[in-house]
């Protein structure tokens, strides 16, 4: 079965601080990760993808297959991170499955 | 740009009635999803389309119906809206070769009364 976990539902950090939110998944094959986020009043947008191994506005997720993990990380949060973050699964067929989201509250 | 546009942001409806949620998309994406977000539980899937006429149903189709008769349009149907139907319903697109984002719409905040 194909399922996606996010540990923290709410999140709390100044402003400078390190950030990691924590995203776990079970697959058998080899799945597609992304990292969805939702700021306050827009829509549900794409913020990173496994397989394109890039930062956005400074984030970075690594795929860990042996922990079965995909966590988000950033060094320096800033206030504009507050958001609505969702790790999110593609695998089999054209389906997404998401985890229940983690609230990030960047705090000045 | 991928355009998915909810004509309804906000509705109230009340217990019983039958309810409409309309998705539009301008990019031909082949795949259409509706989700249902709940504080806690995340998005859960309800139905998706992957053609015209075609569905399948996701995690939770109870109590909704879906209606894709053109391939822009995704509609959301609850035949007898309840209580527990009151939430954040989520349009989304996406490709089938190479769809490896999905886009959101606006989405379109239920309260049944």
């Amino acid at each position: 079965a194909q399922r996606v976990t996010q540990p923290e539902k709410l999140l709390s950090v100044f402003k400078g601080a390190p950030v990691e939110l924590k995203c776990n998944y079970s697959y058998s094959g080899s799945p597609e990760l992304f990292w969805y986020v939702q700021y306050s009043r827009q829509r549900l947008q794409l913020l990173l993808r496994h397989i394109s191994r890039e930062s956005i506005k400074g984030f970075t997720a690594d795929l860990n297959k042996g922990e079965t993990s995909f966590h988000l990380k950033k060094p320096f949060a800033q206030e504009e991170d507050s958001a609505m973050y969702y790790c999110a699964l593609k695998g089999y067929g054209q389906n997404f499955v998401f985890g229940p989201g983690t609230r990030l509250s960047v705090l000045p | 740009d991928v355009k998915v546009t909810q004509s309804s942001r906000y509705l109230v409806k009340r217990t019983g009635e039958k309810v409409f949620l309309e998705c539009v998309q301008d990019m031909d994406h082949e795949n259409m999803f509706w989700y249902r977000q709940d504080p806690g539980l995340g998005l859960r899937l309800i139905y998706f389309s992957y053609d015209v006429k075609m569905k399948e149903k996701g995690d939770i189709p109870e109590g909704y119906s879906v209606s894709r008769e053109k391939k822009e349009r995704f509609s959301l149907i609850l035949e007898s809206a309840s209580t527990n139907q009151t939430s954040m319903y989520l349009c989304a697109t996406a490709e089938v070769w190479g769809g490896n984002t999905i886009y959101f719409g606006e989405g379109s905040w239920l309260t049944v009364v």
